[in-house]
């Protein structure tokens, strides 16, 4: 079985600040991991996806993740924060192989401050 | 390109009622997903298809819920009787193949009472 693990449920961060969102993985074989972001009433959409190529997953509006086996994690960053950036993420794992038949985790709501 | 397109946005219905959520994917996507979100529970996959051939319902919480696929272009799933718990946000998704990218529609909001 594979599951993530989302910590915090809400972060808070100033416009401009970085933005980090935790996110470790459990799978019993190769996994391939998400970030999706959901906007009041829409919903996800496809932000980064790891299968097993590059490490460093770069995704759309200046996302970034990082696969990294020893500690299990696959993290969200981006350098500075935009208002626009307010959403609820969500990773999810897959099986490799395993398509689109995710596992996602509780999400964690970023707040933008000025 | 209009998207996954799922309809009713809103449906609010009687404990034990039927309903009916329907979605229609993006064009020539062969493969087609749907999820269930909700506040305790997350988002959580309840049945998938490809080629209009159901995969896996193993996410299906009951008898009570059942989903087709008569065509491409189409799919409904179906809650007989309903009950106050079903409550939930239900998205449809569909993809060209089972590894490609995901395109969500924008959900049905369901309420029970």
């Amino acid at each position: 079985a594979q599951s993530v693990t989302q910590l915090g449920s809400h972060v808070s961060v100033s416009e401009g600040a970085l933005v980090l969102l935790r996110c470790n993985y459990s799978s019993s074989v190769p996994p391939y991991l998400f970030w999706y972001v959901q906007y009041p009433n829409q919903g996800l959409q496809l932000l980064l996806k790891y299968t097993s190529a590059a490490t460093l997953v770069k995704g759309i509006n200046g996302f970034e993740a990082e696969f990294k086996k020893s500690e299990t994690s696959f993290h969200l960053t981006k350098p500075s924060a935009h208002m626009r950036d307010a959403a609820e993420y969500f990773c999810a794992v897959s099986e490799a192989g395993g398509g689109n038949k995710l596992t996602f985790g509780t999400g964690t709501q970023l707040k933008v401050e000025l | 390109d209009a998207g996954v397109i799922q309809s009713p946005r809103h449906e609010v219905t009687e404990m034990g009622q039927e309903v009916t959520l329907r979605c229609k994917p993006i064009s020539g996507h062969n493969s087609l997903f749907w999820y269930r979100q909700t506040m305790m529970r997350g988002l959580e996959l309840l049945i998938y298809f490809n080629n209009n051939v159901p995969i896996d319902d193993s996410g299906m919480p009951e008898d009570r819920f059942s989903a087709k696929m008569p065509n491409a272009s189409f799919s409904t799933l179906k809650i007989q009787p309903s009950e106050p718990r079903d409550s939930a946000v239900y998205f449809c998704a569909s993809s060209l193949g089972l590894d490609e990218k995901l395109f969500f529609g924008s959900g049905t909001q369901l309420s029970v009472l």
